[in-house]
């Protein structure tokens, strides 16, 4: 596997449920991010990891936890979420030396329906 | 008023057509413009990045930054049908190692064969 892998690609849950997505990163970066997307809105950023510590959470509600056991994988754990939190979720990484500029990285995305 | 201003369209032109894409910002502190690129069920990969003012140029790509009228352009020659994607502008000040990225909405462009 190469670039930033996210599993499921597609998930169906219903409000009561707790599901969980996964993003890993195979280019030895230090930063990972979670985006959500949604149709005629723009990127919202939700989460950053930098060293596996949280350094931003966006204001997102609780029913949205982040993990990050180690620099190469990160979690959204989900819970008792809402249909308007149907999206695509799109996670990131990015190098943390190099220079000013440091691209970030996306995966495919997990396009996620509530129910 | 949005930070980052973007016609999301949708923009269809034949192919061959030279294609300009847009985004206006509010805030002065911006110093770095991104174009990334969004083709359907995958993620943005980024296009091309500018610092600051000036024109960048990669093929038959060329971005343009005009930080005193806060307007950025991506220009495409010889639009080709593999260009249909979601172009997505986005934007940061030089503050942090987080790079917060400012998103614009993004373009749906179909080049037509």
């Amino acid at each position: 596997e190469t670039g930033v892998t996210q599993t499921p690609r597609h998930l169906v849950m219903g409000m009561t449920n707790k599901k969980s997505l996964k993003c890993e990163q195979h280019l030895g970066h230090n930063a990972m991010y979670w985006y959500k997307q949604s149709a005629k809105k723009p990127l919202e950023l939700m989460f950053v990891y930098n060293f596996k510590e949280q350094t931003e959470n966006n204001s997102v509600p609780s029913r949205f936890s982040p993990e990050c056991p180690n620099s190469s994988h990160l979690f959204l754990h989900l819970h008792t979420l809402q249909p308007e939190d149907s999206a695509l979720y799109l996670c990131a990484s990015r190098p943390t030396a190099g220079g000013p500029f440091n691209e970030q990285f996306f995966g495919p995305g997990t396009r996620l329906t509530v129910l | 008023q949005k930070e980052v201003e973007q016609d999301p369209g949708p923009l269809s032109v034949p192919e061959g057509a030279i294609v300009s894409l847009n985004c206006t910002y509010s805030n002065s502190a911006f110093q770095y413009f991104m174009w990334y690129r969004q083709y359907s069920r995958k993620g943005p990969e980024l296009l091309m990045y500018t610092y600051s003012s000036g024109n960048k140029e990669d093929g038959r790509f060329t971005a343009q930054v005009d930080k005193s009228s806060k307007y950025i352009s991506l220009f495409i020659r010889d639009s080709q049908p593999s260009d249909s994607a979601t172009y997505l502008c986005a934007m940061s000040d030089n503050a942090g190692n987080n790079r917060k990225l400012i998103w614009g909405l993004g373009t749906s462009l179909a080049v037509n064969p």
